[in-house]
């Protein structure tokens, strides 16, 4: 089994701020690594496919990196609308999923 | 724009077995798409249960597949899952999710969720 971890495990920044979020993947996952957000009470949002390329309509101050065993998912100016969890999973091999971070306004 | 609605019942006794089903809207579940399960116990994360194309090719977390069986039914444009001999740790919210795949020729498909439901709430409790 491929192991996903994330840091930070939560976060707390103001709107305007550049918000970077990491993940490891336990072993070289080439860049099979797709990144969602999730909001309270609601279902997964696809924000990035294979590490960095954008899913259509998301916003552009989203954008990802890396490739092998480390990642990165970047915002670049936060907005209202960007507080919730965000999640990264492989799909390299079973599908698994990070333990997630949260978000939130300082 | 495909759309996905998970229908069940909310509660299941322990030793039972949970019954969901997906119905699929705007979209054929013939076409070149797994369909897969993703649930997600309250306050917690993210986890993956099983997947099926519309031939009935099925791939599963091994986690999950001695108790999981994914079901699809092409008149009704519908998937479904089982799960059976339930405890409270399989209280969670369960989602459905196309999964689309992009082949580039060479490599592994690039598969992502791309289209999710809203998931539905099922406890496990006496």
């Amino acid at each position: 089994d491929i192991q996903m971890t994330q840091s930070p495990s939560s976060l707390s920044a103001s709107v305007g701020d550049r918000v970077t979020i990491t993940c490891r993947a336990s072993q070289s996952i080439s860049s099979y690594l797709n990144w969602y957000q999730q909001k309270p009470g609601k279902a997964p949002k696809l924000l990035i496919y294979a590490a960095s390329s954008l899913q259509s309509g998301v916003p552009s101050r989203f954008s990802g990196s890396g490739s092998g065993t480390d990642f990165t998912l970047t915002i670049s100016s936060l907005q209202p609308e960007d507080f919730a969890t965000y999640y990264c999973q492989q799909s390299y091999s079973t599908p698994s999923f990070g333990p997630g971070t949260k978000v939130d306004i300082k | 724009q495909v759309q996905l609605q998970e229908s069940g019942p909310g509660l299941v006794k322990p030793s039972g077995t949970l019954s969901l089903t997906c119905a699929v809207s705007g979209g054929s579940i013939s076409s070149s798409n797994w369909w897969s399960w993703v649930r997600q116990p309250p306050g917690k994360g993210l986890e993956w249960i099983g997947e099926i194309y519309h031939s009935g090719s099925t791939n599963y977390n091994p986690s999950l597949k001695s108790r999981v069986t994914i079901s699809v039914d092409k008149s009704k444009n519908q998937f479904s899952l089982k799960l059976s001999s339930v405890t409270a740790a399989d209280t969670a919210v369960y989602y459905c999710a196309r999964v689309l795949c992009r082949y580039s020729g060479y490599g592994l498909p690039l598969c992502y969720f791309d289209y999710w439901g809203q998931g539905t709430l099922v406890t496990v409790s006496s």
